[in-house]
């Protein structure tokens, strides 16, 4: 199984912060790399899907990059409603595996 | 716009079998080129894909599961269910189905506890 490692665990930032979270592949995974957003008790919430395209809906201020082995979501000006956990997900290969999560929290 | 929940016991006893459905709302779960999936979380902890099937009911599963899961669709009723045998405490975790386009998921159903405990 390609394994997916997120850094870092937990993040404290501010509301206008501009944050960045890092998803690294065991092996590369050229660009098929998901991020997704969720919230306690709720579903996870596609936010960039091959990993820099915007899920419909959306806000602009999340971003991805990265290709083969190293990707990163960007969030420009962190909102009240960004606070939550965000998750990476390679779809190479199937068994997809998901990164351990960041718990990004208010400062 | 495609919907999708999960039913089924949130009790189940050890040692015995899981058993959870899918219903699809919004759209047939044969159009399209989509797997269906499961993917469970533990309490407090991260991801884990369980399998996923094909329309045509090809299947694919996790390893570590594999001996354990059966994945199956019924086009009639655009539903796909899930049955894992032999459960044991760490089987417990929310199960979640969603829909799988080329790898990202989307949408998921809400989620549905499952506590295994005697």
């Amino acid at each position: 199984d390609i394994q997916m490692t997120q850094s870092p665990s937990t993040l404290s930032a501010s509301v206008g912060d501009r944050v960045t979270i890092t998803c690294r592949a065991s092996q590369s995974i050229s660009g098929w790399l998901a991020w997704y957003q969720q919230k306690p008790g709720k579903a996870p919430k596609l936010l960039i899907y091959k990993a820099s395209s915007l899920e419909s809906g959306v806000p602009s201020r999340f971003s991805g990059s990265g290709s083969g082995t190293e990707f990163t979501l960007t969030i420009s000006s962190l909102q009240p409603d960004d606070f939550a956990t965000y998750y990476c997900q390679q779809y190479n290969t199937y068994l997809y595996t998901f990164g351990q999560g960041t718990k990004l929290e208010i400062k | 716009q495609v919907q999708l929940q999960e039913s089924g016991p949130g009790l189940v006893k050890p040692s015995q079998t899981l058993s959870l459905t899918c219903s699809v709302s919004g759209g047939s779960i044969s159009s399209g080129s989509y797997y269906w999936s499961w993917i469970r979380q533990p309490a407090g902890k991260g991801l884990e894909c369980i399998g996923r099937i094909y329309t045509s009911g090809s299947t694919n599963y996790n390893p570590s599961l594999k001996s354990r899961v059966t994945i199956s669709v019924d086009t009639s009723k655009n539903q796909f269910s899930l049955k894992m045998s032999s459960v044991t405490a760490a089987d417990t975790a929310v199960y979640y189905c969603a829909r799988d386009y080329y790898g990202d998921y989307d949408p998921w159903g809400q989620g549905t506890l499952v506590t295994v405990s005697s």
